[in-house]
């Protein structure tokens, strides 16, 4: 069974202060791993898909990277409102759906 | 453009009641997805459509909860007899087309919470 487990469950950082969020996950067969953010009371918003090992992509203060046992969520320099959870998600093509994560709730303080 | 549109925002039924839970997905997104998501979880998937076929209920709890997309748009779950472990938020998702290509991400409502009293 396809697992994914992310950490830590909550990180609460200063306003500029960098870190990385972990998604670990196991699964027979990854195709492609998503990074979603959701916010309190709203549906998940899409950022990133990852579908090999090395791969990079970017976006404004966040950058997704993909191993072939985790991926990270790195955001540099954040601000208050990069507050949200986090939820990673994988998808094997076995079926249809993603499993997802627990999430990871990040609150930047100003 | 617009969104997924979920509705109700919020459900509130008693133990026993049915329940029948809306989604608009974005025009022309063939594919359509619920999950459920609990309090402090991830979503967890429910069923998948493509157009007007059900092609995946493997995530169902229960066949109190039924699933339909008659004219491969609007879609609703309905869920019998609702139990108390019932009460979670559940979210529909569309996609361009994901059977073709997982390459087009999913877009999500609001949700719907449900809560079972």
């Amino acid at each position: 069974e396809d697992q994914v487990t992310q950490s830590p469950e909550a990180l609460r950082l200063q306003e500029g202060e960098s870190s990385s969020l972990n998604c670990s996950y196991t699964v027979s067969g990854l195709r492609g791993l998503f990074w979603y953010r959701q916010d309190p009371g709203k549906g998940p918003e899409f950022l990133f898909t990852l579908y090999s090992a090395g791969e990079e992509k970017e976006k404004e203060r966040l950058k997704a990277t993909l191993t072939k046992k985790e991926s990270f969520l790195h955001i540099t320099a954040p601000k208050p409102e990069d507050s949200a959870t986090y939820l990673c998600a994988v998808y094997t093509g076995a079926n249809s759906k993603l499993t997802f994560g627990k999430g990871i709730t990040l609150s930047v303080r100003p | 453009g617009a969104g997924v549109s979920q509705s109700p925002r919020y459900k509130v039924a008693k133990r026993g009641q049915d329940v029948a839970l809306r989604c608009d997905p974005i025009s022309g997104h063939v594919s359509l997805f619920w999950y459920q998501q609990a309090l402090g979880q991830g979503p967890e998937f429910l069923t998948y459509f493509q157009n007007e076929a059900q092609l995946d209920k493997s995530g169902l709890p229960s066949d109190r909860f039924f699933a339909e997309r008659p004219e491969g748009s609007v879609s609703t779950l309905k869920i019998q007899r609702t139990q108390q472990e019932d009460s979670a938020v559940y979210l529909c998702a569309s996609s361009l087309s994901w059977r073709s290509s997982y390459n087009s991400p999913l877009h999500f409502g609001n949700g719907t919470r449900l809560t079972v009293t």
